[in-house]
């Protein structure tokens, strides 16, 4: 079975400091996918990365950075010099390549950052 | 581009009631998905369809049911709506397999509550 483990409920920080937010992913596939997704306080979810199981390069975009470890099933991510428009909820999500690719996600981690 | 358009965005049922949430894509893409989100259980998948004129039953889908007459629309619907069905639903599609297209679009949510 597939699963993703986000085991930070809710993080709260202080501008500019930077936070991971943590994700863990159980799967028995050789080839599979990794994404990120943030939902603002508007509700709708946005793409922030997708990184195959192939591709272990740390990625790094403006304040963003991704962390994948295939040895600990982890695939982090980071964010440099928080802002308050980062707050939002972010969630890491786990595709298969074999039979129907749905999307499996975790619960979620709230991120609340404060002025 | 419109992308994933879903309607309505709120609705309000009283139960027993009956409705039909409907999502557009004009991607041309093959696969459409309807999740629920629910505090702190992140996304579930409800239904799913793999091409015009499929569906299929995903992790919850008891008490929806779900049409793909066209490739560009994928209909929720909830025939007696129960108080348990208070969601925010979301629709989403992705091409069809392959290394590359993997990335699920998403749509702006319904939040449906069910008094």
């Amino acid at each position: 079975a597939q699963k993703v483990t986000q085991a930070q409920t809710e993080i709260s920080v202080v501008e500019k400091e930077d936070v991971t937010l943590d994700c863990v992913y159980e799967t028995r596939d050789t080839t599979y996918y990794l994404f990120w997704y943030k939902q603002p306080p508007s509700g709708e979810l946005v793409f922030l990365i997708r990184r195959n199981s192939f591709d272990e390069q740390n990625e790094i975009s403006g304040r963003y950075s991704w962390n994948f470890q295939k040895s600990t099933s982890s695939f982090n991510f980071t964010i440099t010099a928080s802002q308050v428009v980062d707050s939002a909820v972010y969630f890491c999500a786990l595709r298969m390549n074999t039979g129907f690719q749905k999307l499996v996600f975790g619960t979620g981690t709230r991120l609340l950052v404060s002025p | 581009n419109a992308g994933v358009t879903q309607t309505p965005k709120f609705r309000v049922l009283k139960t027993g009631q009956s409705m039909t949430l409907l999502c557009a894509q004009d991607m041309n893409h093959e696969y459409m998905y309807w999740y629920r989100q629910d505090p702190g259980m992140g996304l579930r998948l409800i239904h799913y369809s793999v091409g015009e004129g499929t569906t299929a039953k995903g992790e919850v889908p008891d008490g929806y049911n779900v049409s793909r007459l066209k490739k560009q629309n994928f209909l929720l619907g909830l025939e007696s709506a129960a108080p348990s069905q208070t969601s925010v639903y979301f629709c989403a599609s992705s091409p069809a397999g392959g290394l590359e297209n993997t990335e699920a679009f998403f749509g702006q949510g319904t939040r449906l509550t069910v008094v």
